[in-house]
């Protein structure tokens, strides 16, 4: 059964870095391409980035262009989010979640990332 | 971009009733259309994808259709674990965007 599990989620200061990881397992995770869905509080769900199973394209939503960045090892089932020159507007429950040859299934539990002073 | 237009935002039914929501995409997206539904503290769930193919395990009372702009989403006899929020999105090549969302609530 496909499975991923988020971590990294923390409370960071305006400015900071944080990089979350998604682990993969029950499926051959050197398939599929991995996306990042952010969801604020109260609030829709947002797409983020994806990166595809090969690692060699990444596309990224404008509102994270140029401060977020996909990566992953394939060795290690695993997918990376770095986030950089965070901001208050960043803050939400990160999920990650399997492109499924178009729709995103399974996804992970989330990771929440709060970004305050 | 291509844009998602859900409605209604939310919906307030009865046990049994039949509820629809609609999605309108702002171009052409074929069928690359899918429907989640997500409750409180919870991941999304998919229901439906490619505007009409119930995903394996989800109830039958829930069905997609439409192509092009317009979909639909039909809950037939709404039960109380119905209770969500209901997401469309469109996957048209390397795009991909969500509507607003569509709360339902049991009366």
């Amino acid at each position: 059964q496909a499975q991923l599990v988020e971590s990294g989620g923390d409370v960071v200061q305006p400015g900071r870095s944080l990089r979350l990881s998604c682990a993969a397992s029950g499926f051959i995770f050197s398939n599929d391409a991995i996306h990042w869905v952010r969801q604020a509080p109260g609030k829709g769900l947002e797409w983020v980035a994806v990166m595809s199973s090969d690692g060699t394209n990444e596309y990224y939503a404008d509102s994270v262009k140029g401060r977020f960045t996909i990566s992953r090892d394939n060795f290690k089932n695993t997918v990376f989010l770095q986030m950089n020159s965070l901001r208050p507007d960043d803050t939400a429950v990160y999920y990650c979640a399997r492109y499924n040859s178009g729709p995103f299934d399974p996804w992970g539990q989330g990771t929440l990332v709060t970004v305050s002073s | 971009d291509i844009q998602m237009t859900q409605s209604p935002s939310t919906l307030s039914v009865s046990v049994g009733d039949r509820v629809t929501i609609t999605c309108r995409a702002s171009q052409n997206i074929n069928s690359w259309l899918a429907w989640y539904q997500q409750k409180p503290g919870k991941a999304p769930n998919l229901l439906i994808y490619d505007a009409s193919n119930l995903e394996s395990g989800v109830s039958s009372r829930f069905s997609g259709s439409g192509s092009g702009t317009e979909f639909t989403l039909t809950i037939t006899s709404v039960q109380p674990g119905d209770c969500a929020t209901y997401y469309c999105q469109q996957y048209n090549r390397y795009s991909f965007t969500f509507g607003q969302g569509t709360k339902l609530e049991i009366k």
